[in-house]
Parts: structure tokens; sequence; C-alpha cells
């Protein structure tokens, strides 16, 4: 079966420190990878989006930034992180469409909360 | 890019009651509608989806329907129950495209005993 690990799980961090959230995925092959971030009392805000190694896709313009060293490995970085970067950051992955499939259903990490203070 | 409206932001109803949920989107090529529900402090998890071939899906008490033409899509839930307090966010992909969700802002339902 499929799983899905992120950490940590909880963060607090310093103005100007840097950030590495890691993701990685177990029991499949190839899959879309996402990283979205959760503010209080907001919805679902996708950061970053890949479709395979060295794909990423960045959906918002801001001080974060993401790698896919490894098929299932997904990392959400930063040089410096600001007071506006606290909020719960969620991994997903999906497995890409094949024909005569027709679930792409995401499944979420546990996620991490990151307190920028 | 797609853009996904959620409506409203907070519902509470008397338990029994019904809740419906509405959203709207933006991009016609989008062909995968996914409700997700996130309970407190848990991952959201995906309760029904709906497919642009199709206007209206069910399963026992959970349904959506969807209006491909004013591009919008709801969910229904029936003789609500504590238990379905949570967070509900509707979600928008090009299936067999981008494959990317397009999450709305979520809905926050509470069920009054």
């Amino acid at each position: 079966s499929q799983t899905i690990h992120q950490w940590p799980a909880t963060l607090v961090q310093p103005v100007g420190s840097p950030l590495s959230l890691e993701c990685t995925v177990e029991g499949t092959s190839n899959p879309n990878l996402y990283w979205y971030r959760q503010a209080a009392g907001r919805g679902l805000q996708l950061l970053f989006y890949s479709v395979g190694i060295g794909q990423i896709s960045s959906e918002v313009p801001q001080n974060l930034s993401a790698s896919r060293p490894q098929d299932r490995q997904f990392i959400l970085s930063s040089k410096k992180l600001l007071l506006s970067d606290s909020g719960f950051y969620l991994c997903a992955w999906s497995s890409p469409p094949r024909r005569g499939t027709l679930n792409t259903e995401a499944f979420f990490g546990q996620g991490t909360r990151l307190t920028v203070v | 890019g797609e853009n996904v409206e959620q409506h409203p932001s907070t519902l509470s109803v008397q338990e029994g009651d019904s809740a419906v949920i509405k959203c709207t989107y933006s991009d016609s090529a989008s062909n995968y509608f996914p409700w997700y529900k996130q309970e407190l402090g848990k991952r959201p998890q995906l309760i029904i989806d709906i497919r642009s071939n199709v206007g209206e899906k069910k399963d026992q008490r959970i349904a959506v329907t969807l209006n491909k033409t004013a591009k919008h899509f709801s969910l229904h839930i029936t003789e609500t129950q504590p238990e379905d307090s949570a967070v509900y966010f509707c979600a928008a992909s090009y299936y067999f495209g981008n494959e990317k969700l397009t999450f709305g802002t979520g809905t926050r339902l509470t069920i009054i005993p």
C-alpha cells in the first residue's frame, strides 16, 4: 500500500532562518507531488507541484522553492523565512492518470505546522 | 489558471437537517471535481468526487451535483450528524491535463446537536 511521510510535524523558526521540509512517498512510482499551504482560517493554497524528477511548477511567487531530487521525494525550502510564511504546510501525492483508470485522488501527509517568530 | 470559489465560509445546521455547500470554477476545461473533508487537526481526505461526464453522484448521505454550463458544483449532506462537523473543501482539476488540484477556500460546517 502507498504511504506518505512528511516531517517535521511542528517547527518554530526565527525570521530570516532557512527552511527545509521533506516529504516522501512509498509504494508507488512517478507520483504527482504537491505542496499546499493552509493559513489559519483559509483554504488550501497550491504552492508547487511536480509531475516528475526535476520538474517543478510554481503557483505563487514568493521566497519559497521546491525540489524533487528523487522520484518520490519532494522538498520545500526557503533561504530566509518571513513572518508571513507561518502556516500549515501539506504535502500530497496523486497517481498520474492512466487510460482506463479514473482515480486521481490526492493523498495528504499529516502536515507541518510552521511558526515563524 | 483555474479559480475556485466556495460558499459559505461557515455553516451551522441542526442535527438531522441538510447542509449544502456550493462552488464555482472558472476554467471550462476542468473535468474532475473532488470534495475533501478535514477534521480538526487532521489531514484532508477525499469523501466524494464527480467527473464532467455525469451530473450527479450519490454515496449514502452525501451527494454532489455538477452544472457544466454554469460551471458550478455542490455538495449535499442529508440527515447530518455530529461527526459531519469539519471543514469541507471543493476542488477542480483538468484530468489528463495538468492534473493539479485547485481548492476552494473551505467551509467550516458545524452540526448543532
